[in-house]
């Protein structure tokens, strides 16, 4: 069955410290992967997207991914956080004809001053 | 150009009783999907509709049901709330591999 999991349900980093977000996933076909970011109370915003070529892709607000096929993982990464980067992170794959997304779990990241 | 809204922002129903959630988007997108997000478990799909008619069900539809009014609005309707319908839940439309979110809509089923 396609499943995503994200390991860390919390993660804590110091502003100015860099970032990395794991996100693994299980599909059988070349999987569609993205990265959302919900801040409290708010909807979720995209991130990024993979859906083929270059395994590293860049999103907004200066976070990227890299595609990992041999491993199954989409991890998130940022060289530097900001207090602004305080959110809840999430992956997820597309899946079937209609692109139903499969999410996981969440990520919070948290950014001490 | 609004994107994905939704209303209400926050509802709260006593048991038993019914209610419809509004979500209507301006992009044009074929694809309309509800969400539901509770702590620990991420986004589960409810209902999806493909296109302008059509509706399918997603991983959790038990208790709720659908309409695609016309290409713009897709409404969920609980036709007799539960306390485990608590949550909050999300509409997205979406153009092939991304999606777009609304701001969600706060239900509490006391």
């Amino acid at each position: 069955a396609q499943s995503v999991t994200q390991p860390d349900i919390h993660i804590t980093v110091s502003e100015g410290a860099s970032l990395e977000l794991r996100c693994n996933y299980s599909y059988g076909a070349t999987p569609y992967l993205f990265w959302y970011v919900q801040s409290p109370g708010q909807g979720l915003q995209l991130l990024l997207k993979y859906f083929s070529g270059d395994t590293l892709v860049q999103g907004i607000k200066g976070f990227e991914a890299e595609f990992k096929r041999s491993q199954s993982s989409f991890n998130l990464r940022k060289p530097s956080v900001h207090w602004s980067d305080a959110a809840e992170y999430f992956c997820a794959v597309g899946a079937g004809s209609n692109y139903q997304l499969i999410w996981g779990a969440g990520t919070k990241l948290i950014i001490k001053p | 150009n609004a994107g994905v809204t939704q209303t209400p922002k926050f509802q709260v129903l006593k048991t038993g009783q019914s209610m419809t959630l509004q979500c209507a988007q301006d992009m044009n997108h074929n694809s309309m999907y509800w969400y539901r997000q509770d702590p620990g478990m991420g986004l589960r799909l409810i209902y999806y509709s493909a296109s302008e008619g059509t509706t399918d069900k997603g991983e959790v539809p038990n208790g709720y049901n659908v309409s695609r009014l016309n290409k713009r609005e897709f409404s969920l309707r609980l036709e007799s709330a539960a306390p485990s319908q608590t949550s909050v839940y999300f509409c997205a439309a979406g153009a092939r591999e991304t999606q777009y979110f609304g701001p969600g809509t706060r239900l509490l089923v006391l």
